[in-house]
């Protein structure tokens, strides 16, 4: 089914360890973007892109780094994870520049002990 | 600062009890207003999309409304299948790059047979 796949799904990682989630889309959308969601307080924009080979930081990127090297593929990489990562991170993506018609993926629950 | 939110936290109902979920912001100037809906474990889904004060959407018992200030989400007689946590997002016309949305921590609605 076409639409924004993240993995895993689940995840446990001992704080200072690293990981990258995994973002694909295959509906040829130009923009992509990653978001968490923590309890009381939205969701908030970590990284995003506007196209292959251009990325930009959002609202919280500090101690997570994308890369953008295909249309279809966005990953999320946690440097050194740290308790405060804790949270749900969703991947989206949208074919225009405004947020009309974002598709979003079903979440990566991450947990950091 | 842009600020988007959203009342009541939560809200309860009774099948066929109408109400309307409000999401008041602030941003220097709106490019777009955005509803979506999450479901427990998912992904937000899109459902609206409003740009200048006055229009309306409107989507099976759902009904979205804008004005300069703020949005309501009028849910007419209400399902059980309606529950979920309804997301208000928006874009600041301001903002250097167009595909930013600053969201707010959503209403979690839950509509009992």
């Amino acid at each position: 089914n076409a639409g924004v796949t993240q993995t895993p799904k689940f995840q446990v990682l001992k704080t200072g360890q690293s990981m990258t989630l995994q973002c694909a889309q295959d509906m040829n959308h130009e923009y992509m973007s990653w978001y968490r969601q923590d309890p009381g307080m939205g969701l908030r924009l970590i990284h995003y892109s506007v196209g292959a080979g251009i990325t930009d930081q959002g609202e919280v990127p500090n101690g997570y780094n994308v890369s953008r090297s295909t249309t279809e593929d966005f990953p999320l990489r946690l440097l050194s994870a740290a308790p405060s990562q804790t949270s749900v991170y969703f991947c989206a993506s949208s074919y225009s520049s405004d947020g009309y018609g974002y598709t979003f993926g079903s979440g990566t629950r991450l947990t950091v002990v | 600062e842009d600020q988007v939110t959203q009342s009541p936290e939560a809200l309860r109902l009774q099948e066929g009890e109408s109400s309307s979920l409000n999401c008041s912001y602030t941003v220097s100037g709106l490019r777009g207003l955005f509803w979506y809906r999450q479901d427990p474990g998912k992904g937000p889904e899109f459902l609206f999309t409003l740009y200048s004060a006055g229009e309306e959407k409107e989507k099976e018992r759902l009904k979205a409304t804008l004005t300069k200030k703020e949005s309501f989400l009028h849910i007419t007689a209400p399902k059980p299948e309606d529950s979920a946590t309804y997301l208000c997002a928006v874009q600041d016309i301001r903002m250097d790059s167009s595909y930013k949305l600053i969201f707010g921590s959503g209403t979690r609605l839950l509509v009992r047979p």
